[in-house]
């Protein structure tokens, strides 16, 4: 099944306690992302990847950082949490090396809270 | 930056009642895509529509285009319990089509 995977689902965590979300996807997509979704502010983009050892930040970086070694991964990393990165936290991905023409498939998100 | 906004924010019908919804955004785009969120759920692509469209039709989904009002919206006829959900616009920016910038979405409630 076509599918984009994030783990953990839910994860609760202290600050300063380095934590990674892994994305991994079985379509052999080139594009891969990560947005937060916070209430009121829709979903923001944190990171995007175009292809293997290609990453560019999106419009709320600061604070993850990302790595793309294969093309089936995406972890995205928080190396020294703070609270307000609580949120729900969403990988996606897409053919080609685009996010705006093509259909983004989503995973199920992973629920944040930093205490 | 917010490139989309959906209008009305909040929406509740009765089944077999139509529902539309908009979006309004910023700056020229290439693309515009509707996305459907299940409460707490990953999203799910519904449509995607080029500049240079006016309308597009996916079973009981319609979406038009309108780049001169730099505006799109989103029906769903006949709308059915299962509908419920909250709906997104996503855009990309006419000289870079890598983003896809989300608005705050529309949340649809049908009522049985």
């Amino acid at each position: 099944e076509a599918q984009v995977t994030q783990n953990p689902r839910y994860l609760i965590t202290v600050t300063g306690k380095k934590l990674t979300v892994t994305c991994s996807q079985n379509m052999n997509h080139e594009y891969m992302s990560w947005y937060r979704q916070d209430p009121g502010l829709g979903l923001r983009q944190i990171y995007y990847s175009m292809n293997v050892e290609v990453t560019d930040k999106g419009d709320v970086p600061e604070g993850y950082k990302v790595s793309r070694k294969e093309k089936r991964n995406f972890p995205l990393i928080l190396e020294s949490p703070s609270p307000n990165q609580t949120s729900l936290y969403f990988c996606a991905s897409s053919f080609f090396n685009s996010g705006g023409n093509q259909p983004q498939h989503f995973g199920d998100g992973t629920r944040l809270s930093i205490l | 930056s917010q490139q989309g906004e959906e209008d009305p924010q909040a929406l509740s019908i009765q089944e077999g009642e139509n529902a539309t919804m908009n979006c309004s955004y910023k700056t020229s785009i290439n693309n515009l895509q509707w996305y459907r969120q299940n409460s707490g759920r990953g999203l799910v692509h519904l449509i995607l529509i080029r500049s240079n469209e006016r309308e597009k039709h996916s079973g009981r989904l319609r979406v038009t285009l309108d780049t001169s009002k730099k505006s799109s919206s989103l029906l769903i006829t006949a709308s059915r319990a299962a509908d419920t959900a909250s709906y997104f616009c996503a855009t990309d920016y006419f000289y870079n089509t890598d983003k896809l910038i989300f608005g705050t979405g529309t949340r649809l409630q049908v009522f049985p």
